[in-house]
């Protein structure tokens, strides 16, 4: 298996541009997050699926921030218009409800900055 | 909300020497999880603890959930090189599926 695969692995845009992040689980699991990473926050929850019907976007930090899950296969996370306290390390996540209770495979992480 | 602490929040070891994080969290915990985070790479699952005073071990690795189940630690016996990272536990909140990460802890492991 591929693992969760996130794309771009860096991002470099400047303030007011809108930024689209993209996030493929891994085949089977029915549980998708969205997390983001600095060193003044930490690893912080943004917002998690089910089965791509989102179930907790109270991690969202404002409405600048949208995240959908079309199909079981894709994800994205949309920052519009982007500002530079949004740099951080944006990672996406899955799990299955099946098998691993919980276990949460981590793709290798967006980096953003915004100038 | 429910937190979930860590300390110390950073720790300097000499190679071969013993190190333990602490993980605290403000409410009773169905299980807790412990990931690592290597520098400039993404968190990675170590183990889940479920029982009351559970311990297990990993190699040079020892875990264990408090009988409250609301802490836990992690003990790293003769630390390596290979041990320096980022050292994160994460209790369950809210809905089944959803963890909060504590702040972690970032060991540093001089040869």
């Amino acid at each position: 298996d591929a693992g969760v695969i996130q794309s771009p692995r860096h991002e470099v845009t400047e303030m007011g541009q809108e930024v689209t992040l993209r996030c493929k689980p891994i085949s089977g699991h029915d549980y998708l997050f969205w997390y983001r990473q600095t060193m003044m926050r930490g690893l912080e929850l943004l917002i998690y699926f089910n089965n791509n019907v989102p179930i907790d976007d109270s991690g969202m930090p404002e409405d600048r921030f949208s995240a959908k899950m079309p199909n079981a296969s894709f994800s994205t996370l949309k920052i519009q218009p982007s500002e530079p306290r949004d740099s951080a390390v944006y990672f996406c996540a899955s799990s299955s409800s099946y098998r691993g209770q919980g276990t949460q495979y981590f793709g290798p992480g967006t980096r953003l900055l915004v100038l | 909300g429910q937190q979930v602490m860590q300390i110390p929040q950073y720790q300097h070891v000499q190679e071969g020497e013993d190190f333990t994080t602490y993980c605290n969290s403000s409410t009773t915990l169905s299980n807790i999880q412990w990931y690592k985070q290597r520098p400039g790479g993404h968190p990675v699952f170590l183990i889940q603890l479920v029982k009351s005073g559970e311990v297990k071990k990993q190699k040079r690795l020892t875990f264990q959930f408090g009988e409250a189940k609301k802490n836990s630690s992690l003990h790293i016996t003769a630390t390596q090189t290979t041990d320096v990272g980022t050292y994160f536990c994460a209790g369950p909140g809210s809905g089944t599926y959803k963890y909060i990460f504590g702040t972690g802890t970032r060991l540093k492991v001089l040869a």
